[in-house]
């Protein structure tokens, strides 16, 4: 499974947006970048996944480089909801997913 | 929005007993996961199944784990002797890849917590 490197954490404020950062030099053409968090005490949830354009949905947007060895999710206003372990997961279309460590977020009123 | 339900939200067992997790996953996905989260850990895969049989499992699903989908909707995870390293989250998801890549994304239930004493 191709590796991601993200910060261990970071910190926002309340209402602001926050940019969370995935490196991933070695993906393959074929892996799709994922992301999933987890709330505390919580299951992981579904985020955003893309392969090659930016891609926007309700709860975020994920911006890909167009080397594809970085991507970062945009949480366009972070509330105290937010605050989870945010995953960065590569993954081959039908394969299962492999988490790391995260990213945890903080969330500041 | 459908959801994956997981039942029950704890559970503590005796070392050596055997135990069940149960889960419903989303009814017209057609592959069904187990995790499992030891406390501060990583969340890690342990097995995947689909049409009725695994289709790939991890180092730690060993002979003492087992599945099964009994009927058309639970999926359940069977530990034969459990050992107080079992006790962790343990976390069900099901997905539909079958729809194509864009609705590729896993369902995860809200888990169940194992203590074995």
């Amino acid at each position: 499974d191709a590796k991601t490197t993200q910060p261990n954490s970071m910190e926002s404020n309340e209402e602001e947006p926050v940019h969370l950062p995935c490196n991933h030099s070695t993906i393959s053409g074929t892996d799709y970048i994922h992301w999933y968090r987890q709330l505390p005490s919580q299951g992981p949830e579904y985020v955003i996944h893309g392969l090659t354009s930016n891609v926007n949905n309700r709860m975020a947007s994920l911006a890909i480089a167009e080397d594809r060895k970085s991507s970062t999710l945009i949480l366009h206003r972070a509330t105290l909801r937010d605050a989870a372990v945010y995953y960065c997961i590569l993954r081959d279309y039908g394969n299962k997913l492999v988490f790391g460590a995260g990213t945890i977020l903080r969330v500041k009123s | 929005e459908p959801e994956v339900t997981q039942t029950p939200s704890h559970q503590v067992t005796q070392m050596g007993q055997e135990v069940i997790l149960r889960c419903v996953p989303i009814s017209n996905h057609l592959y069904f996961y187990w995790y499992r989260q030891i406390l501060g850990q990583k969340v890690e895969f342990l097995v995947s199944f689909y049409n009725n049989e695994i289709s790939e499992k991890s180092e730690i699903f060993d002979d003492q784990f087992s599945v099964e989908r009994p009927d058309g909707s639970n999926f359940t995870l069977k530990i034969r002797s459990t050992k107080l390293e079992d006790s962790a989250m343990y976390f069900c998801a099901s997905s539909d890849p079958g729809q194509g890549a864009q609705s590729d994304g896993y369902t995860f239930g809200s888990g169940t917590r194992l203590t074995v004493v």
